[in-house]
């Protein structure tokens, strides 16, 4: 079955500093990757998703920016961090052969002071 | 433009039955999940629908109804331990997955 590894779990970091958010994915292969946000008490929002290495779509134009390097990592990354992007963030996968289920990492609560 | 409609919170009673719905517009359909969440933790896979009519998996039972872009959930004999956020997605033409907002559930003793 998939795992998906997501670190840190929190994280608090000063405005203007980088970030930098990995998910790894264990148990399938060429998995279909997203990045999502979810502010409190709100649904889903995604910000980037990738169908293969080196392949990154972007859903919202902000200051965040994603990369593939290996089939089962994404990494979620900032140069430098706003307030607004403090929230819930979290990695998810779907498979090729299992399109219709998506698999979450644990999530990291940012909080950006 | 896609939406997914479902209310932001409802209160029920422990022992008593609740149904939580939602409501599409999505450019295609390839499904149709929904997700439990509790407060700070990733979702977790509840059901899936992709045919009209109800599927049924021990006390959650989730129903579909293409034609009017409608799905609900329905959950029996509630416990505590239900107490949180239901998400519903809808998985579009390009497989993915449009989410609304969550229905916050409440249970009361």
């Amino acid at each position: 079955s998939q795992t998906i590894h997501q670190w840190p779990a929190t994280l608090v970091q000063p405005v203007g500093s980088p970030l930098s958010l990995e998910c790894t994915v264990e148990g399938t292969s060429n998995p279909n990757l997203y990045w999502y946000r979810q502010a409190a008490g709100r649904g889903l929002q995604l910000l980037f998703y990738s169908v293969g290495i080196g392949q990154i779509s972007s859903e919202v134009p902000q200051n965040l920016s994603a990369s593939r390097p290996q089939d089962r990592q994404f990494i979620l990354s900032s140069k430098k961090l706003l307030l607004s992007d403090s929230g819930f963030y979290l990695c998810a996968a779907i498979t090729g052969t299992d399109m219709y289920e998506a698999f979450f990492g644990q999530g990291t609560r940012l909080t950006v002071v | 433009g896609q939406n997914i409609d479902q209310p932001t919170e409802m209160t029920a009673t422990e022992g008593a039955i609740v149904q939580i719905n939602c409501t599409y517009q999505t450019s295609g359909f390839n499904g149709l999940f929904w997700y439990q969440q509790h407060a700070g933790e990733a979702p977790t896979f509840l059901s899936y629908n992709v045919l009209d009519g109800l599927e049924e998996k021990g006390r959650f039972s989730s129903f579909l109804s293409r034609s009017k872009g409608y799905s609900y959930l329905l959950l029996k004999e509630l416990q505590m331990k239900d107490s949180a956020s239901y998400l519903c997605a809808v998985q579009d033409s390009n497989y993915q997955l449009i989410w609304g907002a969550g229905t916050k559930l409440i249970i009361k003793p």
